[in-house]
């Protein structure tokens, strides 16, 4: 089973930041926290992923608590083209295990 | 990143048939995964395929229904056999890319898309 869980849709305006919310209160101290989306049933497209500090590339910025048990996934100026499912994932040694994900909804 | 390949795309075939899926890579890796997504679901992984070694499946999944090849360290095929209208998923080959600094990686292919009639 996914040891996250994320809320199944969220909207968000074109050009506004979209924050993505994802609980992960089981994490164990070796799991980084990786997010994933995907397109219109293409293949899922790594994002970002990170271990306890905030990381941020040129897709999106990530933001861990302090206690590790929740993360927020940030696309600063969202697109149309950002218009996906979400996926919230710990890994560390394993396989990964994708949940149902957040679908995110652009709107213009 | 690594680069995936898979052929072909979409298939639709006829039930008691079965089809062989190709997954190349543009460089080396030394974990290679199959996972298949029902319509309308999340990713399931049916199983790990090291190159050298016979695949590990999951739960649920077994090898005479999906046998899986790893001749090499840039190529894997999986075959789902005596198909049935329920194997109609996307099937999606990914590798994991280890870095020196942070977790591994893991990258997707674009899936081929298979309906059983």
């Amino acid at each position: 089973d996914a040891k996250t869980t994320q809320p199944p849709s969220m909207d968000c305006a074109e050009g506004r930041a979209a924050n993505l919310p994802c609980n992960h209160s089981t994490i164990s101290g070796n799991e980084y926290v990786y997010w994933y989306r995907q397109i219109h049933s293409q293949g899922p497209q790594y994002i970002i992923h990170g271990l306890k500090n905030n990381e941020t590339n040129e897709m999106a910025s990530l933001i861990i608590t302090e206690d590790r048990k929740s993360s927020t996934l940030i696309l600063p100026h969202a697109t149309l083209r950002d218009t996906a499912v979400y996926y919230c994932i710990v890994h560390y040694g394993q396989n990964f295990v994708f949940g149902p994900g957040t679908r995110l909804s652009v709107l213009p | 990143s690594a680069v995936i390949s898979q052929k072909p795309s979409r298939d639709i075939c006829q039930r008691g048939t079965s089809l062989t899926i190709q997954c190349q890579v543009d460089s080396q890796v030394t974990m290679m995964f199959w996972y298949r997504q029902q319509p309308g679901q999340s990713l399931t992984l049916i199983a790990t395929a090291n190159q050298g070694s016979e695949a590990t499946y999951e739960s649920g999944f077994v090898i005479d229904k999906f046998p899986i090849s790893r001749p090499n360290l840039t190529f894997s095929t999986l075959t789902v056999s005596n198909m049935s209208p329920e194997d109609s998923s996307i099937y999606l080959c990914s590798v994991e890319e280890g870095r020196l600094a942070g977790g591994p990686e893991q990258y997707f292919g674009p899936g081929t898309r298979l309906t059983v009639t």
